[in-house]
């Protein structure tokens, strides 16, 4: 099946820090990438889209300058968190779909857990 | 817009109890629906899905059944183990649009 791999898996680091994030497709082509952010015992909130060969979409509220994302080709999508801050910990999750049909499940890394000291 | 309602946790069952957790939706058209677990410290793996109307999503013996009338995607298993202890998200998908998620339903299995 369709397997997305994101690394790395815990960051820690201090703060003022730039923290980047991959999630790679390992077996399909992904033209759409998804960045979720998960609090503590909560719901996934998705950050933004990301877009191969144009700018990502971020969803209200999220600031663009903080996360920043790129997506330079069809089976890598980067999340670069810049000068973290404590309130910036959280677990990070990506995603992907298989293109194709709409009804296509999305399929993620196993997160990265971020801790700013 | 589209949303996803679960019920609320944590849901506390011994083992081989009979699980169901509830999940309803609202949305415009008519969406795919996934059920996603999460176990402690890891991404969502999908569980099952259904893509229409009276379809059956089923895996490692957890079911679900998309029923229009009622719009609901409720999970169920017959007899849960301790490894069955995660995080459960009701999602759907409309249009090939992003994924609404609901807020997960943690599922705690006692031997």
């Amino acid at each position: 099946g369709a397997v997305v791999s994101q690394h790395p898996s815990w960051v820690i680091c201090k703060s003022g820090t730039s923290v980047k994030i991959e999630c790679r497709s390992l077996d399909f082509q992904a033209t759409t990438m998804f960045w979720y952010r998960q609090f503590p015992k909560q719901s996934l909130m998705l950050m933004a889209t990301s877009n191969e060969g144009s700018k990502a979409t971020y969803e209200q509220g999220v600031e663009k300058d903080k996360f920043l994302i790129n997506h330079a080709s069809l089976t890598l999508s980067t999340l670069t968190v810049t000068s973290a801050h404590p309130e910036d910990s959280s677990f990070y999750i990506c995603s992907a779909r298989v293109p194709g049909a709409s009804n296509q499940p999305q399929h993620f890394g196993d997160g990265t857990r971020l801790s700013i000291l | 817009g589209d949303s996803v309602t679960q019920m609320e946790g944590p849901v506390t069952l011994s083992e081989e109890a009979f699980l169901t957790i509830n999940c309803t939706y609202t949305a415009t058209g008519y969406p795919s629906l996934f059920w996603y677990v999460q176990y402690p410290g890891e991404g969502l793996q999908l569980l099952l899905k259904a893509t229409k109307a009276d379809d059956k999503g089923s895996n490692k013996g957890f079911e679900a059944t998309y029923r229009k009338e009622t719009t609901s995607f409720h999970l169920e298993k017959g007899s849960v183990q301790v490894s069955d202890s995660a995080v459960y998200f009701c999602a759907l998908s409309e249009y090939g649009q992003n994924f609404v998620f609901g807020p997960g339903t943690r599922l705690s299995v006692l031997p």
